[in-house]
């Protein structure tokens, strides 16, 4: 079946350092592919998107491209803020089927 | 627009209890689904419906857990009787018609079985 594999965390940085996040998948088909957010006490909510290979999701500075020769989807970001603390957790949605999320990273930002 | 609704955010029970949960899709999505979140994981889908028919329960624990969205619009999670490793966030999330969409999440229920 489908599957997502993040890197393993809990990530810290330090302020207005360069973040990545990796991401990779296993899929039968041409799935879409998502990057949600969840911060502390909060339900999830979606970041960013892409809907076939090539195509880069961007939102709130934070970016990701759809590899289909890799199978990837990381995330990155050029330039951190405490703000961006929070769990991420890549997905991929195939067709009508559900979500398949990974086990989510944890990302700690330093002043 | 509103978003999704859930209710309540947090509850606490006894195991061997029952508890509801209670969800609120976004206006017109067809889809809805019910994810169950274990501290330091991704959510694990429980079942999701299309309008008022079950797509997927593959991993809906039946001895215990039922389902069920009246309507194609509210649904409702219960747990009978509660077991402590069933402690989780339950997440309900709908999506609008169309493949390959996202899904958008209420704010989910922690509950806790002591």
């Amino acid at each position: 079946g489908n599957s997502v594999t993040q890197m393993e965390g809990p990530v810290t940085l330090s302020e207005e350092a360069f973040l990545t996040i990796n991401c990779t998948y296993t899929a039968t088909g041409y799935p879409s592919l998502f990057w949600y957010v969840q911060y502390p006490g909060e339900g999830l909510q979606l970041l960013l998107k892409a809907t076939k290979a090539d195509d880069k999701g961007s939102n709130k500075g934070f970016e990701a491209t759809y590899r289909k020769e890799t199978t990837s989807f990381h995330l990155e970001k050029g330039s951190v803020q405490v703000s961006d603390s929070a769990v991420y957790f890549c997905a991929l949605r195939q067709g009508a089927q559900k979500l398949v999320f990974g086990q989510g990273t944890r990302l700690t930002i330093n002043p | 627009e509103a978003g999704v609704a859930q209710s309540p955010r947090y509850k606490i029970i006894e195991k061997r209890q029952s508890v509801a949960f209670w969800c609120n899709p976004i206006s017109g999505h067809a889809t809805l689904y019910w994810y169950q979140q274990i501290l330091g994981q991704g959510p694990k889908l429980l079942i999701q419906f299309q309008n008022n028919g079950v797509v997927d329960d593959s991993q809906l624990p039946k001895d215990r857990f039922s389902a069920e969205r009246l309507k194609g619009v509210d649904s409702t999670l219960k747990i009978q009787p509660a077991k402590l490793e069933d402690s989780a966030v339950y997440l309900c999330a709908s999506s609008p018609d169309g493949q390959n969409t996202e899904a958008f999440f209420g704010q989910g229920t922690r509950l806790t079985v002591v």
